[in-house]
């Protein structure tokens, strides 16, 4: 089956550090590959997404490449902020007939950025 | 705000008492999803719908059901309830066709004591 594996958490930065987060995929099909972001108490926010490989999905200075060949999709950002302090969510779909449009997600990532 | 909204935002129970969680989709999505979101179990699926059609499943327990109604809007019924069904419950909805970018509501926090 569909699964996702990123690093454990959590990470600790501080502010305007380089930021990677590893995601790696295991999937059937052709997958679209997604980031979502859980800021604290609230819910799931869509923050890039890649559908074909070698796409790169950008959004608010972070960037992911869809990799095939490694199966990856690695979360970066050049200088965090306080301010991207959150759970970040790898998560993959992979539409098939029995399993729908279903998400398959990974553990999250808790990063903490410090001023 | 995603545009999809969930009722209640917090509900406290009792095992093996019967509640019911809410979900309206955005405005046009046809497909729901629900989530359960633990801290053992992570994020795991449950169930889709997909204009009133039941369209996949997930690791939903039997004591979980779910529907869509004809406007689009959808029930999560959780019966017999356990300590261990304590968690937050996501609904999220898309759009058919496009690559599954699925937009998720705040979520139900339920708490069975």
């Amino acid at each position: 089956g569909n699964s996702v594996t990123q690093m454990e958490g959590p990470v600790t930065l501080s502010e305007e550090a380089f930021l990677t987060i590893n995601c790696t995929y295991t999937a059937t099909g052709y997958p679209s590959l997604f980031w979502y972001v859980q800021y604290p108490g609230e819910g799931l926010q869509l923050l890039l997404k890649a559908t074909k490989a070698d796409d790169k999905g950008s959004n608010k200075g972070f960037e992911a490449t869809y990799r095939k060949e490694t199966t990856s999709f690695h979360l970066e950002k050049g200088s965090v902020q306080v301010s991207d302090s959150a759970v970040y969510f790898c998560a993959l779909s992979d539409r098939g007939k029995s399993s729908g449009d279903k998400l398959t997600f990974g553990t999250g990532t808790r990063l903490a950025v410090r001023p | 705000d995603s545009g999809v909204t969930q009722t209640p935002k917090h509900l406290i129970t009792a095992t093996g008492q019967r509640v019911t969680l809410r979900c309206s989709p955005r405005s046009g999505d046809l497909s729901v999803y629900w989530y359960q979101q633990s801290l053992d179990q992570g994020l795991q699926f449950l169930i889709q719908y997909y204009n009133g059609e039941e369209r996949a499943k997930g690791n939903i327990l039997e004591r979980f059901s779910a529907q869509q109604f004809p406007d689009l809007h959808s029930e999560l019924n959780l019966s017999s309830l356990e300590l261990g069904d304590s968690a937050l419950y996501f609904c999220a909805s898309s759009v058919a066709g496009t690559n599954n970018e699925q937009f998720f509501g705040p979520g139900t926090r339920l708490t069975v004591l």
